[in-house]
């Protein structure tokens, strides 16, 4: 059984970019869920997909948007980057209905 | 809306000592509660998690107890190990296990040998 793997791992890009942040699920799990850690805070809900649509947002501007894909991968884009959008981009995967979610290692996106 | 507050660290304690980190929330309903752990470099894991008042979560030689009466849910081990030096986040989720969670600030756990 393979875990949740995010790509890539570290990038840096400068301020007024676009970003694609990508994510596979573990098998058998067919909900994603993306989380922003900033440095030495808890992460925070980004949004949820499920069955390809967003089923859930938390308190992030549109410029954050997201992709299912019917193998249950899943991308997050963020436009026009913003210095304070540097942090550590979490993706986790579940089932719905399920028991709790798997974590993948994230991707440290740095804004300069 | 839902919140976790947690006790601010670090957390230094020789190996072998007794380990305590506060978790108090704020939530509407009756949320499920976690504690996850994240090593250097690493995402979060599951360490352990109560879904009702009164159940006690238990992992690795870990616990923390669901107190509704007093909205806590406090991480407690008997004896620490270097291996467990980490970040300790507390969270809650309303909407069953796998629906968004709220963490707190993280809780960042040195143990010396």
């Amino acid at each position: 059984e393979t875990g949740v793997t995010q790509s890539p791992t570290h990038l840096i890009k400068t301020r007024g970019q676009q970003v694609t942040l990508r994510c596979s699920s573990q098998s058998g799990h067919n909900t994603v869920s993306w989380y922003q850690q900033a440095l030495g805070q808890g992460p925070q809900f980004i949004f949820q997909y499920y069955r390809e649509e967003e089923n859930g947002r938390g308190n992030f501007p549109p410029r954050f948007s997201g992709l299912q894909f019917p193998n249950y991968s899943s991308e997050l884009n963020v436009n026009a980057l913003e210095l304070d959008d540097s942090a550590l981009y979490l993706c986790a995967s579940s089932l719905q209905g399920g028991d709790g979610y798997t974590f993948g290692s994230g991707t440290r996106l740095t804004v300069v | 809306g839902n919140s976790v507050t947690q006790m601010e660290g670090p957390v230094t304690l020789s190996e072998e000592a007794f380990l305590t980190i506060n978790c108090t929330y704020t939530a509407t309903g009756y949320p499920s509660l976690f504690w996850y752990v994240q090593y250097p470099g690493e995402g979060l894991q599951l360490l352990l998690k109560a879904t009702k008042a009164d159940d006690k979560g238990s992992n690795k030689g870990f616990e923390a107890t669901y107190r509704k009466e007093t909205t806590s849910f406090h991480l407690e081990k008997g004896s620490v190990q270097v291996s467990d030096s980490a970040v300790y986040f507390c969270a809650l989720s309303s909407g069953g296990s796998n629906y968004k969670l709220t963490f707190g600030k993280g809780t960042l756990l040195t143990v010396n040998p």
